[in-house]
């Protein structure tokens, strides 16, 4: 499979502290891309981090990309209870016509 | 906020039923997709569109169908709806092109009882 891969499945944090969730995957890639979906609702993208770079930035996001190693970070910082959400990977595996999707990593922000 | 919709938004029905699932983009997205989602898993490729008069097949095996006789629209139908069909469905569309980003409609809860 091409999919991506989350960890950790769940994570517990207090406002105001940092998030960091971690994606690998199999395959080479041209890009790699980070979306939110709150409960029972559809996916918003977030980043897009070509295999080219390796960090982007954007408001609180920071990702990482290490392609060596197939594998990126997404950092949430000074996360806030409105962050809470699924956050999901995924991955062109090189082919470009549609999107690999990791189980993604379930987070929780508490006041 | 992405111009896709997705209608119904919560569907209950029978087993045996036929249904259908619409999505729309008012984005002029020549690509467009179909996902399958079970509660806090992963999302499942089950159908995509580079362009009108194009379907094929996504990753995991569905018996659903799609036409795409419009750019805009992108419908999904079961047939016979089974209970293993329930699930959540969601509808994508993204620009032309190598993986753009995809933009999401609020999905379809599918229960069939």
């Amino acid at each position: 499979s091409q999919q991506g891969e989350e960890d950790p499945q769940a994570l517990s944090i207090q406002e105001g502290e940092n998030a960091t969730m971690n994606c690998s995957y199999k395959t080479s890639i041209n890009n790699l891309q980070w979306y939110r979906q709150n409960s029972g609702r559809g996916l918003v993208h977030l980043i897009l981090i070509r295999s080219n770079e390796r960090e982007k930035h954007s408001g609180r996001l920071r990702v990482t990309l290490d392609t060596s190693k197939k594998s990126s970070s997404l950092l949430i910082t000074a996360s806030r209870a409105a962050d809470t959400a699924s956050y999901f990977c995924a991955t062109d595996g090189g082919s470009g016509y549609a999107l690999n999707f990791g189980k993604g990593t379930s987070l929780l922000v508490t006041p | 906020e992405a111009d896709i919709y997705q209608t119904p938004r919560y569907l209950v029905i029978g087993t045996g039923k036929k249904i259908t699932l619409e999505c729309s983009q008012t984005m002029g997205h020549d690509k467009m997709y179909w996902y399958q989602q079970d509660p806090g898993m992963e999302l499942h490729l089950i159908h995509y569109s580079y362009g009108v008069n194009s379907t094929e097949k996504g990753d995991l095996s569905s018996e659903s169908t799609v036409s795409r006789i419009r750019t805009e629209h992108f419908p999904l139908t079961l047939e016979s709806a089974r209970p293993s069909h329930t699930s959540q469905y969601l509808c994508a569309s993204s620009e032309s092109g190598r993986a753009h980003e995809q933009y999401f409609g609020p999905g379809t809860r599918l229960t069939v009882t």
